[in-house]
């Protein structure tokens, strides 16, 4: 099987930048994808292939991956960032596989 | 504008059935393979099954395996999981989610809102 690991929440201060981890034995050879979850509403891809920002998604998010972690990094984090925010990776033997989740607030 | 809208969840007592939809728009439906995602109450997401666009490949989570029965109707461009022998670990909020198979890799460009699952008596 295959793990990753995210913490369970992230602080940030309003304007400020967020970097939310996802952590996984050698993820830097997985391709990573993030995906920002908010009550009542359908999730949003928000970066896919470790890097790439899906249409319509503002700029001030972007990704990395090196190594054992890949990471979120939001930038002049806003109020309407708040939300929970799930890494996937594809694993050929495990399959999807998801993290726990952080929950980002911006204070 | 890709549009993906699940119903039929509810409250089903331990034991019971249930049959969620999900109808798509937006989008040429019978191109992709579409999955089931779940999220149970202050847990992570879960994937809980899978179907290729043609609907002649089926995929399901060890959890679900002989429980649960996933289909689609590409005349009516939409998506079915029928759960049957449910359990109280079964309650969370079900998501259908579009797949996209690119370089080696696997990701939901986009989801539904969700429909929640309640097993209880």
């Amino acid at each position: 099987s295959y793990d990753v690991t995210q913490p369970l929440s992230v602080s940030v201060a309003l304007g400020q930048t967020a970097r939310i981890t996802c952590g996984g034995n050698n993820i830097g050879s997985k391709k990573v994808h993030w995906y920002q979850l908010k009550p009542g509403q359908a999730p949003v891809l928000v970066i896919y292939r470790d890097i790439n920002r899906p249409s319509g998604i503002p700029e001030r998010f972007s990704g990395s991956n090196s190594g054992n972690t890949a990471t979120l990094t939001i930038s002049r984090a806003q109020v309407e960032d708040e939300a929970d925010y799930h890494c996937q990776v594809w694993d050929g033997s495990a399959g999807w596989v998801f993290g726990g989740g952080t929950k980002l607030t911006v204070l | 504008e890709v549009q993906l809208l699940e119903s039929g969840g509810g409250l089903v007592q331990p034991g019971g059935s249930l049959r969620l939809s999900c109808a798509a728009s937006g989008f040429t439906f019978s191109s992709y393979a579409i999955s089931w995602v779940r999220q149970a109450p202050g847990k992570g997401l879960e994937w809980v099954s899978a179907i290729s666009g043609s609907g002649g490949n089926t995929y399901y989570a060890d959890s679900v395996q002989g429980r649960f029965t996933v289909s689609r109707d590409n005349s009516k461009n939409t998506l079915y999981l029928q759960m049957n022998s449910l359990r109280a670990e079964d309650t969370a909020v079900y998501y259908c989610a579009k797949e996209v198979t690119e370089g080696g890799t696997m990701y939901f460009d986009y989801w539904g809102q969700g429909t929640l699952v309640t097993v209880s008596s």
